[in-house]
C-alpha cells in the first residue's frame, strides 16, 4: 500500500525558515518523479514543487522560486522542502504527491499545517 | 500559464441524480487533464487522468470528456460518498494549474 506521511510543519514567523519532510513507503520511491502541492485555508489547490527521479531536475512557480528548495533522498525514500523567508500567502496546509505514469499526481499525504505568524 | 476556470463552483443534487462540472483551459492542454476528489479526513484521490481515462479503482459512474480546452467530469447515479469537493488539473505545462473546485453538497 503506498504510503505518504508528512510532517515538520508548524508555526513560523514571518521572514523565517521551516523544512518539511515526506516519508514514503509500499512502492519503489526512485521511480517517481514527486510534489508538493499546498491549499491555504478555505482555499484551492496550487502546485508547489515536483522534483524528477535522480533530483536533478526540479520545478516550481514564480510564486515560491528563489525561496522553497524541493530534495529527494532515495536511499530513504523521502521527500523535503525547504522554505526560507516565509511570508503570511505561504500558511497552508502542504501535502506530498507522488507523480504517476501517466503524469498527474496519483497518490496524495494526508498534509501538514504550515502556519506563518508573527 | 495555463488557467482552469471550473463551474460551477457550488453544486447541490441528490442522490441518484447525475451531474457535470466543467473545466475550461485558457490554451489547449491536450488531454493532459485530470480530476480529483477532496474529502475531510481523507487524501486526495486521483479519479481521472487523460482527460476521460478512469483511475484504478474509480467508480464507473464516473466520467470524463473533452480534449483541448473543454472539459467535463460527469457523475451519474450519484451515490453518498460521492459529496465531495471536486478539482480538475492541468500538467501539459508548467507552472502546473487547477480548477478553482466545485463542492457538491446533498440537496
Amino acid at each position: 500500500e503506498v504510503q505518504l506521511v508528512e510532517s515538520g510543519g508548524g508555526l513560523v514567523q514571518p521572514g523565517r525558515s521551516l523544512k518539511l519532510s515526506c516519508a514514503a513507503s509500499g512502492f519503489t520511491f526512485s521511480n517517481y518523479y514527486m510534489a508538493w502541492v499546498r491549499q491555504a485555508p478555505k482555499k484551492g489547490l496550487e502546485w508547489v514543487a515536483t522534483i524528477s527521479t535522480s533530483g536533478s531536475r526540479t520545478y516550481y512557480p514564480d510564486s515560491v522560486k528563489g525561496r522553497f528548495t524541493i530534495s529527494r533522498d532515495n536511499a530513504k525514500s523521502s521527500l523535503y522542502l525547504q522554505m526560507n523567508s516565509l511570508k503570511s500567502e505561504d500558511t497552508a496546509t502542504y501535502y506530498c504527491a507522488r507523480r504517476g505514469y501517466n503524469n498527474p499526481f496519483d497518490y496524495w499525504g494526508q498534509g501538514v499545517m504550515v502556519t506563518v505568524s508573527s | 500559464d495555463v488557467q482552469m476556470t471550473q463551474s460551477p463552483s457550488y453544486l447541490a443534487a441528490s442522490p441518484g441524480e447525475s451531474v457535470s462540472i466543467s473545466c475550461k483551459a485558457s490554451k489547449s492542454i491536450s488531454n493532459n487533464l485530470a480530476w480529483y476528489q477532496e474529502k475531510p479526513g481523507k487524501a486526495n484521490k486521483l479519479l481521472i487522468h487523460s482527460g476521460s481515462t478512469l483511475q484504478s479503482g474509480t467508480p464507473s459512474r464516473f466520467s470524463g470528456s473533452g480534449s483541448g480546452t473543454d472539459f467535463t467530469l460527469t457523475i451519474r447515479s450519484l451515490e453518498s460518498e460521492d459529496f465531495a469537493v471536486y478539482y480538475c488539473q492541468q500538467y501539459n505545462e508548467y507552472p502546473l494549474t487547477f480548477g478553482s473546485g466545485t463542492k457538491l453538497e446533498i440537496k
